[in-house]
């Protein structure tokens, strides 16, 4: 079981950029994929997820309006997009599966390897 | 928003002492919906207890948890080299989803 983040990325201010998250060893419909974001700052932050199964998602009003998540059920790959770019985006960004909730649910128990993320003029 | 507080910010300890971790909410929170993870430098985050007392798989009985309502503990007995890292609390049963801002534990 495992989920493979692409590779590292450096962008201008105001340009957008996509990150994928391929998941393998497991049913990809089964588990909710899950977006954290991470800097020195402010540690790990929470940017919502997204339903696989009927791209149903669920964003945090922190990231809401400047993220988007998708899948493709096809390649079992789930995408973060973020548009309009600024300094301040620049953070690691990790994938991670989670079950609905529900009792009992496992929350964050496979995480990619983090993709780095630099925006620099 | 539900934030999650956690004490201290840094544990100095040595190998073989028990850690003591603390995670307050800011509004009761259903333990069930309640997980510890453990990172370490340029890795991901481990999860390590969820169900406010339930362990992942392969995490070592020397770590466990408890708590209810808005007090959560996260306790190492006898610290290994291996544990010295960061530790997050989060809750993950309302929505936005929210994680405490980590404890490090590091060597005294």
């Amino acid at each position: 079981v495992q989920l493979v983040q692409s590779g590292a990325e450096v962008k201008k201010p105001g340009e957008s950029l996509r990150i994928s998250c391929q998941a393998s060893g497991y049913k990809f419909t089964t588990f909710w994929i899950t977006w954290v974001r991470q800097t020195s700052g402010k540690g790990l932050e929470w940017m919502g997820n997204i339903d696989p199964i009927d791209s149903n998602t669920d964003y945090s009003p922190s990231f809401q309006g400047h993220v988007s998540f998708s899948v493709d059920k096809s390649t079992t790959t789930a995408y973060l997009h973020l548009r309009s770019l600024k300094a301040s985006d620049s953070a690691i960004y990790f994938c991670a599966r989670q079950e609905s909730p529900h009792p009992g649910a496992v929350p964050l128990d496979v995480w990619g390897q983090g993709t780095t993320v630099t925006v620099s003029s | 928003e539900i934030v999650l507080t956690q004490s201290p910010g840094t544990l100095s300890l040595s190998p073989g002492e028990r850690a003591s971790l603390s995670c307050r909410a800011s509004q009761s929170i259903s333990s069930t919906y309640f997980a510890w993870y453990q990172q370490k430098v340029g890795q991901p985050p481990r999860l390590l207890i969820y169900g406010a007392s339930t362990r992942a798989t392969a995490v070592p009985d020397r770590f466990s948890a408890s708590g209810s309502g808005t007090d959560f503990t996260l306790t190492i007995n006898r610290l290994e080299p291996e544990d010295f890292a960061v530790y997050y609390c989060q809750q993950f049963g309302s929505s936005p989803e929210t994680f405490g801002q980590g404890t490090k534990v590091e060597t005294k």
